[in-house]
């Protein structure tokens, strides 16, 4: 059973379209994480959040951590073609602090 | 400043064979976790060494071993290889649980 779980698993959209990515757990976090991932790379960290309710923003990329740190959200405003990648939450687990990741969504942003 | 060096970048072996997978962390991270990443999947947690001891393991086999040497580099192992090996292995080397990932080892398994 994933302990993090993400929706939607693939989603393809023209650019310019705004999206969000959806991270949810039955458990609560003392943090998550949002990675992007290219082809033939390994997971880039875009955002850690860690207080219940908070918002970051990236740019064009808004990330929230839910009240009760159980889930998380990602939206891409005026999508463009590179941001196509697979977006990978993650979050601490066990007494090593491993991270533990969700399935993943594969972006696809197309010109 | 290096990030985190993995080799070989792609490897091919048989069924049954053995490997070794090696990564040198980032400059000043003392922490080295291995991943397996299935094709369009989240990557998978293996096991975590620190101070040259295994600290955490995921659920893989016996089959899956590693090893951290002084410098804090690590290794890799994996027995009796089946094709359900085939996978991206990521090392991530860490300080104080700030993460930073290698491009992976694509492994692939006939």
């Amino acid at each position: 059973t994933q302990l993090l779980e993400q929706s939607p698993q693939f989603l393809s959209i023209q650019e310019g379209e705004n999206l969000t990515v959806y991270c949810n757990s039955s458990s609560v976090f003392s943090s998550l994480q949002w990675y992007r991932q290219e082809p033939g790379e390994g997971p880039v960290l875009l955002v850690t959040v860690v207080t219940g309710g908070e918002v970051k923003k990236l740019k064009r990329l808004t990330f929230q951590f839910g009240d009760a740190r159980k889930d998380s959200s990602l939206h891409i405003t005026a999508a463009q073609p590179g941001d196509t990648g697979l977006y990978l939450c993650a979050g601490p687990v066990g007494s090593a602090r491993q991270l533990t990741f969700g399935s993943g969504t594969q972006l696809t942003v197309l010109p | 400043d290096a990030g985190v060096t993995q080799s070989p970048t792609h490897l091919i072996k048989t069924r049954g064979q053995q490997v070794t997978l090696r990564c040198s962390p980032k400059s000043g991270h003392d922490t080295v976790s291995w991943y397996q990443q299935a094709l369009g999947q989240g990557p998978q947690f293996i096991f975590q060494y620190y101070e040259e001891e295994e600290r955490q393991r995921g659920n893989f086999p016996d089959r899956f071993s590693g090893h951290q040497f002084p410098n804090y580099s690590s290794e890799l192992n994996v027995n009796a290889l089946l094709l359900g090996d085939s996978a991206l292995y990521l090392c991530a080397s860490s300080l104080d649980f700030g993460y930073t990932f290698g491009s992976g080892t694509r492994l692939t398994v006939v």
